[in-house]
């Protein structure tokens, strides 16, 4: 059973506007939330993360959301560069247990 | 900066063939983990070193085993190499304790013809 989703495998989204990029988790005893960021052939490079304590982090363009009652995060990348286009990978741990569990990632295609 | 290194870049192994995949950080982290990537499935782990000789299993630990003899490395294999064991092999550290994110290596692509 999926404890991490990300229900949407691809997004197109214009350069210069803003990515939403989605993840729903299931398991409540998650108390950090993270994104990474992945190219082809490439390991998986850390974007930002957010814990359970806030329900917004900020660097720079990308900015982490988290609604805890929904049990939902998001990715709002502004304004959206070439460079972003990758596939983005929601991931989630819980304190008592290191372990990282992904998602299955959304393909993010930044349209000139 | 965390460098975490696996020892190939691509591998090509025939079916049956006991596979070692290497992985090194020089970070001095606690934790270590295998993950694999195949397309629509995501990053899916395999197997999580919290410390020196200790393992925990993850997802899909069947037909993997791992070795961490020291500190700063941790070895996947595959007892007996078959076809759906082709993927993209990625290979992650982390410090440990509260909050913490883990660092990946570049990837192994793994091919069992």
């Amino acid at each position: 059973d999926q404890q991490v989703k990300q229900n949407s495998p691809s997004l197109s989204v214009q350069e210069g506007r803003i990515s939403i990029l989605n993840c729903d988790y299931t398991n409540s005893m998650f108390d950090y939330f993270l994104w990474y960021k992945k190219y082809p052939a490439e390991g998986p490079t850390f974007l930002i993360s957010i814990s359970s304590i806030k329900d917004k982090n900020e660097d720079g363009r990308f900015t982490v959301f988290l609604n805890k009652s929904a049990k939902h995060l998001s990715l709002h990348i502004v304004p959206s560069q070439p460079g972003d286009s990758a596939v983005y990978f929601c991931a989630a741990s819980m304190n008592r247990d290191d372990k990282i569990i992904f998602g299955k990632g959304t393909r993010l295609h930044i349209l000139p | 900066d965390v460098k975490v290194t696996q020892s190939s870049r691509y591998l090509v192994k025939r079916t049956g063939e006991k596979v070692f995949l290497e992985c090194v950080q020089d970070m001095d982290h606690e934790n270590m983990f295998w993950y694999r990537q195949d397309p629509g499935l995501g990053l899916r782990l395999i197997y999580f070193s919290y410390d020196v000789k200790m393992k925990e299993k993850g997802d899909i630990p069947e037909g993997y085993s791992v070795s961490r003899e020291k500190k700063e490395r941790f070895s996947l294999i595959l007892e007996s190499a078959s076809t759906n064991q082709t993927s993209m092999y990625l290979c992650a550290s982390s410090r440990g304790g509260v909050y913490t994110e883990a660092f990946f290596g570049q990837g192994t692509r793994l091919t069992v013809v």
